[in-house]
């Protein structure tokens, strides 16, 4: 079963818009990732959030972390076409293999 | 070139056949994994590997084998393949040391390799 689940399973914005996606664990970790994914390409690491971390921001991607709720929220700001792909958060529990959740398409309109 | 390359990149086979899919890393990093990824079900762990004399089961191994021949070499196998095994099959990398200066526990995927079996 998928350690993280992904929310929505979709979303259509308009390019200035904000996107928030949002993923939910089941079991204590040491630290979350996301991932992007243009369509029939490899995964690309965006950012990683260890468990005793909040927030972390890179460029125009903020993402936060809340171990009470076994949750975690990707924000990208000011989208852009080009930013239209695949999300998945990834969830590391010991430091040896990553378990990732069914991910979420993000499509930016322009 | 890639740091991550997988081949091949697409595969149309027939149901019973022997496949092999390799992937190989220049990153210099020692763990290696296996993943499947289908539509609405993201990607599920096959096999890992930390170095080259470790190999282990993740979460689907069933229908699978590796062979890890080298540090920077990692193949899957699918000994007799079967239509439910259409996917695109993706390997990935990583160094839980830090000392390549990514962070530790990220993944550098390939480009994935589609599987297709009729």
């Amino acid at each position: 079963s998928q350690q993280g689940e992904e929310d929505p399973q979709a979303l259509s914005i308009q390019e200035g818009e904000n996107a928030t996606m949002n993923c939910s664990y089941k079991t204590s970790i040491n630290n979350l990732q996301w991932y992007r994914q243009n369509s029939g390409r490899g995964l690309v690491h965006l950012i990683l959030i260890r468990s005793n971390e909040r927030e972390k921001h890179s460029g125009r991607l903020r993402v936060t972390l809340d171990t009470s709720k076994k949750s975690s929220s990707l924000l990208i700001t000011a989208s852009r076409a080009a930013d239209t792909a695949s999300y998945f958060c990834a969830t590391d529990r010991n430091g040896n293999k990553l378990v990732f959740g069914a991910g979420t398409i993000l499509r930016v309109k322009s | 070139d890639a740091d991550v390359t997988q081949t091949p990149r697409n595969r149309i086979t027939k149901t019973g056949k022997r496949i092999m899919l390799e992937c190989s890393q220049t990153k210099g990093h020692d763990r290696m994994y296996w993943y499947r990824q289908d539509p609405g079900l993201g990607l599920r762990l096959i096999y890992y590997s930390f170095d080259v004399k470790d190999i282990n089961k993740g979460e689907i191994s069933d229908g699978y084998s590796v062979s890890r021949q080298a540090q920077a070499k990692f193949s899957l196998s699918l000994e007799s393949a079967i239509p439910n095994q259409t996917a695109l099959y993706f390997c990935a990398t990583s160094d839980p040391t830090g000392k390549f200066g990514a962070n530790t526990g990220e993944l550098f995927f390939g480009e994935g390799s589609r599987l297709t079996v009729l």
